[in-house]
């Protein structure tokens, strides 16, 4: 069965500082990977999303940047964190097909100090 | 402009008893899909449910079933014999241009916070 994992946890970083979050799949091959980050109290927004080894698509303009090093991993990572990069961020997979379901990691909250 | 809506900021519900969570949609496409998660306090998102826009039949899964009405675009999810356990927040999600592998976004509602009463 497919799984996917998210690191770390939790995360308390000051302003300015890097970031680099990671995420990997087990179970399945050439995944569409995700990245989406959620506010407090809000819903989900797309970052980035792969469909293939250094492929990526961005979502939203900001500081923060992906990547897509080998098949299963899934990189987000920051030069210089802003307090508003705070919030909760989540990486997903699908295995394409016409459905296309999005299942979600464990996410990773991001304080920025 | 695609978009969801979640008008519920929150709801109960008694334990045992059915409850309908409310989801509208906009979207100019013919081919979309609808999805519903659950997420717990601990944060991770839990797919329920799927339904597309040319399916027929109202999906249903377990407990979950999809109240799908394309000419009103709604699609609420309602859980029947409420547990405990599904107390958490819920979002409904919609993805557009349906397309093989197409690896496309997911828009989110805000979300419903449903809680269960014993």
């Amino acid at each position: 069965s497919q799984t996917i994992h998210q690191w770390p946890a939790t995360l308390v970083q000051p302003v300015g500082s890097p970031l680099s979050l990671e995420c990997t799949v087990e179970g399945t091959s050439n995944p569409n990977l995700y990245w989406y980050r959620q506010a407090a109290g809000r819903g989900l927004q797309l970052l980035f999303y792969s469909v293939g080894i250094g492929q990526i698509s961005s979502e939203v303009p900001q500081n923060l940047s992906a990547s897509r090093p080998q098949d299963r991993q899934f990189i987000l990572s920051s030069k210089k964190l802003l307090l508003s990069d705070s919030g909760f961020y989540l990486c997903a997979w699908s295995v394409g097909g016409f459905t296309d379901t999005q299942y979600f990691g464990p996410g990773t909250r991001l304080t920025v100090l | 402009a695609q978009k969801i809506t979640q008008t519920q900021p929150g709801m109960f519900v008694q334990e045992k008893e059915a409850v309908t969570l409310d989801c509208t949609y906009d979207t100019s496409d013919q081919s979309y899909g609808l999805f519903w998660y659950k997420q717990p306090s601990s944060g991770e998102m839990i797919f329920l449910i799927y339904q597309g826009s040319y399916d027929e039949q109202n999906a249903t899964e377990g407990r979950y079933s999809l109240n799908f009405q394309k000419a009103r675009k709604s699609a609420n999810l309602v859980i029947s014999a409420s547990q405990l356990g599904d107390s958490a927040m819920y979002f409904c999600a919609m993805r557009e241009s349906l397309s093989y592998n197409q690896g496309g976004k997911l828009i989110f509602g805000q979300g419903t916070e449903l809680s269960v009463k014993p």
